[in-house]
């Protein structure tokens, strides 16, 4: 069975400096995807960042890129010039072609101004 | 509207009641989820419709029993819940390719919080 570890359950970081959330995963698979979800605090999951696992290169959106090393299954988040929104919950998630998602346990992060 | 909405946004239910959660999406998808995300636990699967069959039930008790009547439906129906199923209910929806391929990714609702007194 997979499962995703989020090993720091809270982050905080001040407005404009960088910070990197980080993830690791458990899977025998080769093909998969990884996720990192925000939930702000009016609860709405949000898709922030998307990575296919056959990709090498290392997926960014505007401030958002992670870090993907495959053989150590590790899959950290960067955040670039934080913000105040982007005080929230942050899921890393993994799922197989089997359609089969798995979240992990999240990490609050909180940007002070 | 767009995306994945959910109706309601709040609901307080005795252990007694019956009600139904509804997810309703506009994203043209094919596959809609059911999750459980409860206080400091990671968020639980429920239940998966793919091209409108259920395919995933992880042993979620009786008490809750899902319906899909098409591909942008989805329903929780709820009757005689415990205090301890008060949690946040999130549906997605994703595209799915067919068994065996890539799926696209799952966008949220904004959630249904439940309350069981």
């Amino acid at each position: 069975a997979q499962t995703v570890t989020q090993s720091q359950p809270e982050m905080s970081v001040q407005e404009a400096e960088t910070v990197t959330l980080s993830c690791t995963y458990d899977t025998s698979e080769s093909n998969y995807y990884l996720f990192w979800y925000k939930q702000p605090p009016s609860r709405q999951m949000i898709l922030v960042i998307r990575q296919e696992a056959y990709k090498q290169q290392n997926a960014t959106e505007n401030r958002f890129s992670v870090n993907f090393q495959k053989a150590a299954k590790s899959f950290s988040l960067k955040i670039s010039d934080s913000q105040l929104g982007d005080t929230a919950m942050y899921f890393c998630a993994f799922m197989n072609y089997g359609q089969n998602f798995v979240f992990g346990p999240g990490t609050r992060l909180s940007v002070l101004p | 509207e767009t995306g994945v909405t959910q109706t309601p946004r709040h609901l307080v239910m005795g252990m007694t009641n019956k009600k139904s959660l509804k997810c309703e999406q506009h994203l043209g998808h094919n596959a809609m989820y059911w999750y459980k995300q409860s206080a400091k636990k990671p968020l639980e699967l429920m239940f998966v419709y793919s091209l409108e069959e259920r395919v995933e039930n992880n042993s979620v008790p009786s008490r809750f029993s899902p319906e899909c009547p098409n591909s942008s439906h989805l329903f929780l129906h709820l009757h005689t819940l415990q205090p301890e199923d008060s949690a946040l209910y999130l549906c997605a929806s994703s595209h799915y390719s067919g068994q065996g391929t890539s799926t696209d990714t799952q966008y949220f609702g904004p959630g249904t919080r439940l309350t069981v007194l």
